[in-house]
């Protein structure tokens, strides 16, 4: 079965400092990754997927991800933190063989200081 | 163009009523899905179809749920005789086609509270 687990369920960092939320995965089947984002009262928006071409995957808003299959991870990183990226970050997972039902992580809540 | 748009926004209703959400997809798009959100919860999967056909309601949790899209576009979710534990988000997603890789796209959700 797919499952994803974020590590931290709030992050806080200072502006202009790097971002890392953590995911790591479970998968029997060579897994579609995902980012997404969730701004306050508004809808889920895709920051990034890995899908079995480049390891490291550059998603918008200068956000990137590396794919580590030894470590089972897909961490999320930004290289300096905007006071607009205080958003709830969600790891996401596809579902079983090539069907494309999404399994969420609970989410990481970041917050960015002024 | 257009998003998914669902409605309505907010659904505020009685324990025992029934209640129909609807989800608009991105036009020509495949697949659809619904998930439910509950509050510091990601989204969980309840059902999703190819054109009208359903596809998989593994997620749906009993036979109060229910799900159709008769003509592959337009979807509507029904929940009957409403309990305070189905207050949540519900949320639709379209996509191109029905694989893992695919992109989703979200509507802004539907907020169903049961008093």
């Amino acid at each position: 079965a797919q499952s994803v687990t974020q590590l931290d369920s709030h992050v806080s960092v200072s502006e202009g400092t790097p971002v890392l939320l953590r995911c790591n995965y479970s998968s029997s089947y060579s897994p579609s990754l995902f980012w997404y984002v969730q701004h306050p009262n508004k809808g889920l928006q895709l920051l990034l997927k890995y899908t079995s071409a480049a390891t490291l995957v550059k998603g918008i808003n200068g956000f990137e991800a590396e794919f580590k299959k030894s470590e089972t991870s897909f961490h999320l990183t930004k290289p300096s933190a905007h006071m607009s990226d205080a958003a709830e970050y969600f790891c996401v997972v596809s579902g079983r063989g090539s069907q494309g039902n999404l399994i969420f992580g609970k989410g990481t809540k970041l917050s960015v200081k002024p | 163009g257009a998003g998914v748009s669902q409605s309505p926004r907010y659904k505020v209703t009685k324990r025992g009523q029934d209640v129909a959400l609807r989800c608009d997809p991105i036009s020509g798009h495949v697949s659809l899905y619904w998930y439910r959100q509950a509050l510091g919860q990601g989204p969980e999967f309840l059902t999703y179809f190819n054109y009208e056909a359903q596809q998989d309601k593994s997620g749906l949790p009993n036979d109060r749920f229910s799900a159709e899209r008769p003509e592959g576009s337009i979807s509507t979710l029904t929940i009957q005789r409403t309990e305070q534990r189905d207050s949540a988000m519900y949320r639709c997603a379209s996509s191109r086609e029905d694989q893992g890789h695919s992109e989703q796209y979200f509507g802004p959700g539907t907020r169903l509270t049961v008093t």
